[in-house]
């Protein structure tokens, strides 16, 4: 069954805005990725989250977990045009999947306009 | 992290002909992956490219659709044989960083070869 799922799917702000993105999942996890596709790119990953994590930063960026509620948030601050793109979060696979098989939501569409 | 690239970048091509894609890493990796991305989709994952053996497929997909091959621990193929336009989508090898402990459990993207298929 697909893990992580994106909402909302398009998020639209003003530069200098935070953005926040959240990603529900279905199953227990080991960790939690995301990651950024600028259109029909590759991905550039971005943070990885261990499920014994809560919180991570990583420049403009904050990721939080909660295991509990089987769902993560990602907040980029001051946002720029250049941040513009679809972003992703992808869960590790449950027991008995694939080793290292990643699943994929649908992703975010943000859009920073200047 | 690793370095990955992958030839062609793009592609048009035409109904019932093959496509090999190749995955270049500049490092060592074990693990090894091949992904799918239909447009306006998320990613799929194809295969497992397990070096030296054959690969492991996932549920929905077979070798002789989508025939792989890893001869070492650094490069990869991926076949799409027998095109139709369904098969139109961005296709994306990954690698899993085990080159130390930071990198463990991380999966690092190619660009991506973006295939049309008419």
């Amino acid at each position: 069954s697909q893990q992580g799922e994106e909402d909302p799917q398009a998020l639209s702000i003003q530069e200098g805005e935070n953005a926040t993105m959240n990603c529900s999942y279905k199953t227990s996890i080991n960790n939690l990725q995301w990651y950024r596709q600028n259109s029909g790119r590759g991905l550039v990953h971005l943070i990885l989250i261990r499920s014994n994590e809560r919180e991570k930063h990583s420049g403009r960026l904050r990721v939080t977990l909660d295991t509990s509620k089987k769902s993560s948030s990602l907040l980029i601050t001051a946002s720029r045009a250049a941040d513009t793109a679809s972003y992703f979060c992808a869960t590790d696979a449950d027991r008995g999947s694939t080793l290292g098989r990643l699943y994929f939501g649908r992703g975010t569409q943000l859009t920073v306009w200047p | 992290s690793a370095v990955i690239s992958q030839k062609p970048s793009r592609d048009i091509c035409q109904r019932g002909t093959s496509l090999t894609i190749q995955c270049q890493v500049d490092s060592q990796v074990t693990m090894m992956f091949w992904y799918r991305q239909q447009p306006g989709q998320s990613l799929t994952l194809i295969a497992t490219a397990n070096q030296g053996s054959e690969a492991t497929y996932e549920s929905g997909f077979v070798i002789d659709k989508f025939p792989i091959s890893r001869p070492n621990l650094t490069f990869s193929t991926l076949t799409v044989s027998n095109m139709s336009p369904e098969d139109s989508s961005i296709y994306l090898c990954s690698v899993e960083g085990d080159w130390d402990r930071v990198s463990q459990e991380t999966q690092y993207f190619g660009p991506g070869t973006r295939l049309l298929v008419l």
